[in-house]
């Protein structure tokens, strides 16, 4: 059972543009959601976090919306730039003080030049 | 920021070996460390979650018999997998806590054949 799903596998953006990465999830007990950028063979680095009390928080070109209700999240990237390349994940935290993380399963984005 | 490292990066192995992962916070102590396991073009796994000094908590459907984990010190955690088989040819990656996140490693490569 997919807690945490990107329905997205792929997204193919044109440089300046803006990326609008998606993820959807289920438990309404998550309380922390993160986004991580992945390059192949490498660990996840964390881009930017929002707690389950806001609906935005922004650092840069980074933007992430939280919509409670609805149980989505998103990230928006502008503009974006070749080097956005990589595959997204989201994640949350099923409960605090734990710092489990559940991973969605990963957007592969592709910033054109 | 925070380093966690990761060794080897990459190991092949023959069935039915056992191949040991080392997981490093390089500039902090870590309290808690996370094992993940990535399947191609899937999410990040979390296997479990590894307190130092006490046993590992694994998550449900992963066999702590085939997958030892000791945190030995606040700033390593190993992963050891038992009697490998080809299907536990997989991407290890280990993450570390600090007050400030979690911080992931860059990956172990695991190929048995």
């Amino acid at each position: 059972d997919q807690q945490v799903k990107q329905n997205s596998p792929s997204l193919s953006v044109q440089e300046g543009r803006i990326s609008i990465l998606n993820c959807d999830y289920t438990n309404s007990m998550f309380d922390y959601f993160l986004w991580y950028k992945k390059y192949p063979a490498e660990g996840p680095t964390f881009l930017i976090s929002i707690s389950s009390i806001k609906d935005k928080n922004e650092d840069g070109r980074f933007t992430v919306f939280l919509n409670k209700s609805a149980k989505h999240l998103s990230l928006h990237i502008v503009p974006s730039q070749p080097g956005d390349s990589a595959v997204y994940f989201c994640a949350a935290s099923l409960v605090s003080g734990t710092y489990k993380y559940i991973f969605g399963t990963g957007t592969r984005l592709k910033v054109l030049a | 920021g925070a380093v966690v490292s990761q060794h080897p990066s990459r190991v092949i192995c023959k069935s039915g070996t056992s191949v040991k992962i080392e997981c490093r916070s390089l500039d902090f102590q870590a309290t808690t460390m996370f094992w993940y396991r990535q399947f191609p073009k899937k999410s990040l796994m979390l296997m479990a979650t590894s307190n130092e000094g006490s046993k590992a908590t694994y998550e449900q459907g992963v066999e702590k018999d085939k997958f030892l984990i000791n945190h030995a010190s606040l700033t390593l955690s190993t992963l050891t997998v038992t009697s490998a088989h080809p299907e536990d040819s997989s991407f290890y990656i280990c993450s570390a806590r600090e007050d400030r996140g979690q911080y992931f490693g860059p990956g172990t490569r695991l190929t048995v054949t």
